[in-house]
């Protein structure tokens, strides 16, 4: 399984857009980029998967350069509810693979 | 859709019982569960992938005679803390996928489980 870095941490603004860049330099051909969302003793939460290129959906959007060694997560607009930790998985996991989580990034908004 | 859930959310045991954690899909089959332990600011570990009608397979170094994993239906898996000791005290953590869905792992809610 590929190994991902993440920065540890990252403090943000309410309304500011947030990018967290996690760098995942020997992903493979078949892996997808994943990326889950925790809340303090809660389960992670899915927020969105992508391939290659660019994918969005309601909640963020996630860049993914050609040479697919690194993505970064978009979230536009953080409010405080959007303080959690922020994890980034790289596999198979659309053939049930299991998912190995990194250190993440604990994102802190402020009012 | 997609709902997985977890119980008890909280418990407190003695040191030297057993605690049996329950993890359900509610609206979908999944023939893989996955169970995790986190502890204060780290990481989820994985600790083992429970397959329905087989026996689970645990990641190195997890005690499997201490971590009973069952996963007898499609819908239901458990894990038993056997002999639990305070340094078991954690959060426990499921997850499930369904078997038509093509990403998107779901997760429960969690179990914090402290050993006294």
């Amino acid at each position: 399984l590929a190994k991902t870095t993440q920065p540890i941490s990252m403090d943000s603004y309410e309304g500011q857009e947030v990018n967290i860049t996690c760098s995942h330099n020997n992903i493979a051909t078949n892996d997808y980029i994943t990326w889950y969302q925790q809340f303090p003793s809660q389960g992670p939460r899915f927020i969105i998967q992508g391939y290659k290129t660019k994918v969005t959906n309601e909640v963020a959007s996630l860049f993914i350069p050609a040479d697919r060694k690194s993505s970064t997560l978009s979230l536009p607009r953080v409010s405080l509810s959007d303080t959690a930790v922020y994890y980034c998985l790289v596999g198979i996991y659309n053939q049930g693979g299991k998912l190995i989580f990194g250190q993440g990034t604990e994102l802190s908004v402020k009012p | 859709g997609a709902v997985v859930s977890q119980h008890p959310s909280w418990v407190i045991c003695k040191s030297g019982t057993s605690v049996k954690i329950e993890c359900r899909s509610l609206d979908f089959q999944a023939t893989t569960m996955f169970w995790y332990r986190q502890f204060p600011k780290q990481s989820l570990m994985l600790m083992a992938t429970s397959n329905e009608g087989s026996k689970a397979t645990y990641e190195q170094g997890v005690e499997k005679d201490k971590f009973l994993i069952n996963h007898a239906s499609l819908t239901l898996s458990t894990l038993t803390v056997t002999s639990a000791h305070p340094e078991d005290s954690s959060f426990y953590i499921c997850s499930a996928k369904r078997d038509s869905q093509n990403y998107g792992y779901t997760f429960g809610s969690g179990t914090r489980l402290t050993v006294v």
